[in-house]
């Protein structure tokens, strides 16, 4: 039981670039979410999802897309990068919707933007 | 925008003592959790209380929910050097459409 799965673990683009994080999860959990974690900031949430089909935009979202088109993979792509997108970004999902339920991480992706 | 707010931001303390963190949030909420965060890796899950609880223990965690002040607080008891990690609340609010909000994190040292 692999739990949620984020790939990769280290990522340098320079500007302007465009990528997709991965984030597999083998729970069966409908609700899926991305955070990114600037220091001193907290966690921030960028997108989620409720169910396969079904994404919503959370706090930051400009920048970022995504789609869920089965329950296990929730990736996230980033249309052109910039250097503010240097960050951690972590994947995170759950049994039930929103803040009913805990969530599982996985061990992020740290990616700098040059 | 953030819901939860951690306090202090960071704490330093010996092994064996014990140690106390707060959360202070602004709108009524269904349930707060409490995540753990080492170095480097991703949050995991300490505590959930839910808003009609005031109090949950968890081997050498309890943790503390006061509504009428919208506060909670996390007690770890007779630390360890294992214990250094960062510390988040989260917050589910009982209106809008908001996933969690998460606090912005204490730092925790225990000193060998």
């Amino acid at each position: 039981n692999a739990g949620v799965t984020q790939t990769p673990k280290f990522q340098v683009l320079k500007t302007g670039q465009s990528m997709t994080l991965q984030c597999a999860q083998d729970m069966n959990h409908e609700y899926m979410s991305w955070y990114r974690q600037d220091p001193g900031m907290g966690l921030r949430l960028i997108h989620y999802s409720v169910g396969a089909g079904i994404t919503d935009q959370g706090e930051v979202p400009n920048g970022y897309n995504v789609s869920r088109s089965t329950t296990e993979d929730f990736p996230l792509r980033l249309l052109s990068a910039a250097p503010s997108q240097t960050s951690v970004y972590f994947c995170a999902s759950s049994y039930a919707r929103r803040g009913q339920s805990p969530l599982h991480f996985g061990n992020g992706t740290r990616l700098t933007v040059t | 925008s953030q819901q939860g707010e951690e306090d202090p931001q960071a704490l330093s303390i010996q092994e064996g003592e014990n140690a106390t963190m707060n959360c202070s949030y602004k709108t009524s909420i269904n349930n707060l959790q409490w995540y753990r965060q080492n170095s480097g890796r991703g949050l995991v899950h300490l505590i959930l209380i839910r808003s009609n609880e005031r109090e949950k223990h968890s081997g050498r965690l309890r943790v503390t929910l006061d509504t009428s002040k919208k506060s909670s607080s996390l007690l770890i008891t007779a630390s360890r050097a294992a214990d250094t990690a960062s510390y988040f609340c989260a917050t589910d609010a009982r209106s809008g459409n908001t996933p969690l909000v998460f606090g912005k994190g204490t730092r925790l040292s225990v000193i060998a």
